[in-house]
């Protein structure tokens, strides 16, 4: 069975700064990772997408993750925070193969102080 | 491209009633969808899985007589939530894949926002 756990249910960070959500996963198949945004209310937008390719994988609106197979981790970065990327952010994992059913995260809740 | 909607966004109806949730792909041909609920602050629950012309596979855990799904079309899923009764309150979001985009990516609806009173 596959999980992923996300630490930190609330980040908080001041505009301009660095952000830095971490997503780490279990899976007993190389895995598909993803990471998606949710604003209040709708419905998730993929940020970025790992399928084996190269292990530092960019995404939109300036943010990246790293595939690390020995850390079993996929954190999600980006340099400098906008007000704008203040919402919820959900780590998933789905199998190579079979349905693709998604499973996600927690969620993360950031917050960006003026 | 892959733009996947959902009618109706919010929805209220009283206790006992049913209400029917549509999961459309509007520029692409859904072989798959998926069907997920989130309570407030949390995460996504994967509900059940449907391909076009059969019958969805649920979750376990969900009665599948209660949460009714319908993937009659490439274009269209519909879920109706019989009987409805509070705890049922959530929020529903669609995904699909197929014929846009790699077989591995979900593309998701707005949501619909369920209370029943």
């Amino acid at each position: 069975a596959q999980s992923v756990t996300q630490l930190g249910s609330h980040v908080s960070v001041s505009e301009g700064a660095l952000v830095l959500l971490r997503c780490n996963y279990s899976s007993s198949v190389p895995p598909y990772l993803f990471w998606y945004v949710q604003y209040p209310n709708q419905g998730l937008q993929l940020l970025l997408k790992y399928t084996s390719a190269a292990t530092l994988v960019k995404g939109i609106n300036g943010f990246e993750a790293e595939f690390k197979k020995s850390e079993t981790s996929f954190h999600l970065t980006k340099p400098s925070a906008h007000m704008s990327d203040a919402a919820e952010y959900f780590c998933a994992v789905s199998d190579r193969g079979g349905a693709q059913k998604l499973v996600f995260g927690q969620g993360t809740r950031l917050t960006i102080n003026p | 491209g892959a733009v996947v909607s959902q009618h109706p966004s919010r929805v209220i109806c009283k206790s006992g009633t049913s209400v029917k949730i549509e999961c459309r792909s509007l520029d692409f041909q859904a072989t798959t969808m998926f069907w997920y609920r989130q309570f407030p602050k949390q995460s996504l629950m994967l509900m059940a899985t449907s391909n076009e012309g059969s019958k969805a596979t649920y979750e376990q855990g969900v009665e599948k007589d209660k949460f009714l799904i319908n993937h009659a079309s490439l274009t269209l899923s519909t879920l109706t939530v019989t009987s409805a009764h509070p705890e049922d309150s959530s929020f529903y979001i669609c995904s699909a894949t197929g014929t846009s985009g790699a077989s591995y990516e979900q593309y998701f609806g707005p949501g619909t926002r369920l209370t029943v009173t």
